[in-house]
């Protein structure tokens, strides 16, 4: 139980266009989620939480306008990188909050990631 | 704010070997800690959580860490690496509903 996936595991896009990275959460319902960007060999930095129905909360930094997120139902949220360049090739991964914390302590799971390469 | 740091960013040990991966925490509250490992090109898998019950935590893949509060530290241990360890591992601390990771440590295991 507790399956968070990512789609696509991995794109590779041209400068200008813009890129959707879906996030499900498989078995639970998930009324939080968060996306996390990671540099090569760095830490997670957090981009946004994002909450159902709700607008989602970016982090100091972070460009909300060039990073859309849409939390639409209980089971997705979605990361589109806008005219996105080079700079933003980067590991993205998400996470979701089981709605009903059948783990407790309000135990975030993670998707797999996915990895943008803007060329 | 709540904040994790890890002491060596690699640590390389030999099959067999203890493993010992440092994590310090700086928390105005009780804290809530993880333990996370990645491996390459993947997200991240929970290995074991400190939720204020007993100090001794248990994890999965024969990990273990002790919560101790007057050296602020929730170090990760394991006492025979497996090859199959070898990954990036990150303590992490619950700020409000966020995480705090730290920059993480990659452990390298020799044969």
């Amino acid at each position: 139980g507790a399956v968070v996936s990512q789609h696509p595991s991995r794109v590779i896009c041209k400068s200008g266009t813009s890129v959707k990275i879906e996030c499900r959460s498989l078995d639970f319902q998930a009324t939080t989620m968060f996306w996390y960007r990671q540099f090569p060999k760095k830490s997670l930095m957090l981009m946004a939480t994002s909450n159902e129905g709700s607008k989602a909360t970016y982090e100091q930094g972070v460009e909300k306008d060039k990073f859309l997120i849409n939390h639409a139902s209980l089971t997705l949220s979605t990361l589109t990188v806008t005219s996105a360049h080079p700079e933003d090739s980067s590991f993205y991964i998400c996470s979701a909050r089981d709605r009903n914390g059948r783990a407790g302590s309000n135990e975030q799971f993670f998707g797999p990631g996915t990895r943008l390469t803007v060329l | 704010a709540q904040s994790v740091t890890q002491l060596g960013s690699h640590v390389s040990v030999s099959e067999g070997a203890l493993v010992l991966l440092r994590c310090n925490y700086s928390s105005s509250v009780p804290p809530y800690l993880f333990w996370y490992v990645q491996y390459p090109n993947q997200g991240l898998q929970l290995l074991l959580k400190y939720t204020s019950a007993a100090t001794l935590v248990k994890g999965i893949n024969g990990f273990e860490a002790e919560f101790k509060k007057s050296e602020t530290s929730f170090h990760l241990t394991k006492p025979s690496a497996h090859m199959s360890d070898a990954a990036e591992y990150f303590c992490a601390v619950r700020a409000a509903e966020k995480l705090v990771f730290g920059k993480g440590t990659k452990l390298t295991v020799n044969p």
